[in-house]
């Protein structure tokens, strides 16, 4: 059981360049989410989906397009990217199943700089 | 706009001192709090969560947090620190349903904890 999938860990990008950072779960959750990691900002939702086909902004979704075309995959797209996207980005998902007592799964992280 | 406050962004602490960290969100309804620590170089892990029941809420590693619906807070504490515990810890909320519920996860700014030996 992997868990929360995010590739690549580690990337470098220049301004303008399109990009996306995978990710996969295998536990067939039906929640799924994008972060971003900024210094004194904590994180900050992105875009997020409760199933397949069905997606929605967060917080802070300029820039990013996402799709869910699987129950496994979220993947998070950078069409332009800029250095303000200069980021660490998690994905999480979690089981739709009842609220209570459910646990949301963090993947390790996909660190983005863009010079 | 609806939020989630931590207090103090660096604490430096001594080991087998005491900690309190503070959380305060700004959303009315029913709730769902969290605290999750993430330890340097690896992603973030629950340290424990409210949803209903007990206010105070006991966690892994001696870390637990109470709830205070009327002050809008869910504190974190634990009795005496380890230099283990180094680390920062965010708070976060699951707004109310009408707000996107759990579907959403707003987390606090953090709170960097260095502990000294």
């Amino acid at each position: 059981n992997a868990g929360v999938t995010q590739t690549p860990k580690f990337q470098v990008l220049k301004t303008g360049q399109s990009m996306t950072l995978q990710c996969a779960q295998d536990m067939n959750h039906e929640y799924m989410s994008w972060y971003r990691q900024d210094p004194g900002m904590g994180l900050r939702l992105i875009h997020y989906s409760v199933g397949a086909g069905i997606t929605d902004q967060g917080e802070v979704p300029n820039g990013y397009n996402v799709s869910r075309s699987t129950t496994e995959d979220f993947p998070l797209r950078l069409l332009s990217a800029a250095p303000s996207q200069t980021s660490v980005y998690f994905c999480a998902s979690r089981s739709r199943q009842g609220v209570s007592g459910n646990t949301i799964y963090f993947g390790e992280g996909s660190w983005l700089t863009v010079v | 706009a609806q939020s989630v406050s931590q207090h103090n962004h660096h604490v430096i602490l001594s080991e087998a001192a005491s900690l309190e960290l503070g959380c305060n969100y700004s959303y009315g309804g029913t709730v769902n709090l969290f605290w999750y620590v993430q330890y340097p170089g690896q992603h973030l892990q629950l340290l424990l969560k409210y949803f209903s029941g007990d206010p105070l809420v006991k966690g892994i590693k001696g870390f637990e947090a109470e709830f205070i619906k009327s002050k809008f807070s869910f504190n974190l504490r634990k009795p005496s620190v380890q230099w283990s515990d180094t680390a920062e810890y965010f708070c976060a909320v699951s707004p109310p349903v009408f707000s996107g519920g759990y579907n959403k996860l707003i987390f606090g700014a953090g709170t960097r904890l260095a502990v000294h030996p």
